[in-house]
């Protein structure tokens, strides 16, 4: 069965701060999706890794895949409070396009 | 106006009842699925749907059952909701013609159910 973990589950952080949310899988898998829902909305695709190495950054958030170790990681610099939110990540779990979800790291950027 | 819109997007209703969610999509997706979310458990796959003619079942379809009356609509019904399904559901869609191996899905806003 495949396992997709994030941690952690809960991050409070202050701003101007630096942290990683980590993103582990159980399968071989070369492509991974980054999601951010606020409270009571919906998905939003932040990222797309389709390749080991592969490396995306928009704004203060960065996100790198490492298919051989099966981890994935979302990098925030210098966090600010419009961060806050619950980052999902998802694993492409083969040629038919089934995402399997972490259950997602609710992130809190207090002043 | 939004690409892929549920309705309806709150629904209060009672033991046993039949209920139906219905999901639209303008994007000209092939690919649409239904997922629900549960405090502390992420996304669940209930159904998916490749095209019209194409029906599967996902991790917990259970209790569910779903019709894809063209390949921009896509519905989720619950034939005798039961107090447990009781979550927030989300309709999404993808597109297989996109650049081989990417299954980005988009989502829509979802419904809020609630059974009593």
């Amino acid at each position: 069965e495949l396992k997709v973990e994030q941690n952690p589950l809960f991050l409070s952080m202050q701003e101007g701060k630096n942290y990683t949310i980590y993103c582990n899988y159980s399968t071989t898998s070369d492509r991974l999706y980054w999601y951010r829902q606020d409270p009571g909305k919906s998905l939003e695709s932040l990222f797309v890794l389709l390749s080991n190495g592969a490396v995306k950054q928009e704004g203060r958030l960065m996100a790198s895949l490492d298919t051989k170790a099966r981890l994935s990681t979302l990098h925030i610099t210098a966090a600010v409070h419009d961060l806050s939110a619950t980052y999902f990540c998802a694993v492409d779990v083969g040629s038919q396009g089934n995402l399997i979800f972490g259950k997602g790291t609710k992130l809190s950027v207090k002043p | 106006d939004a690409d892929v819109t549920q309705t309806p997007r709150n629904r209060i209703t009672k033991t046993g009842k039949r209920i139906m969610l219905e999901c639209s999509q303008t994007k000209g997706h092939d690919r649409m699925y239904w997922y629900r979310q549960d405090p502390g458990l992420g996304l669940r796959l209930i159904y998916y749907s490749f095209d019209v003619k194409d029906i599967n079942k996902g991790e917990i379809s259970d209790g569910y059952s779903v019709s894809r009356q063209a390949q921009a609509k896509f519905s989720l019904s619950l034939e005798s909701a039961i107090p447990n399904q009781t979550a927030l559901y989300f309709c999404a869609t993808s597109d297989s013609a996109r650049l081989a191996g990417v299954h980005e899905q988009f989502f829509g806003p979802g419904t809020r159910l609630t059974v009593l």
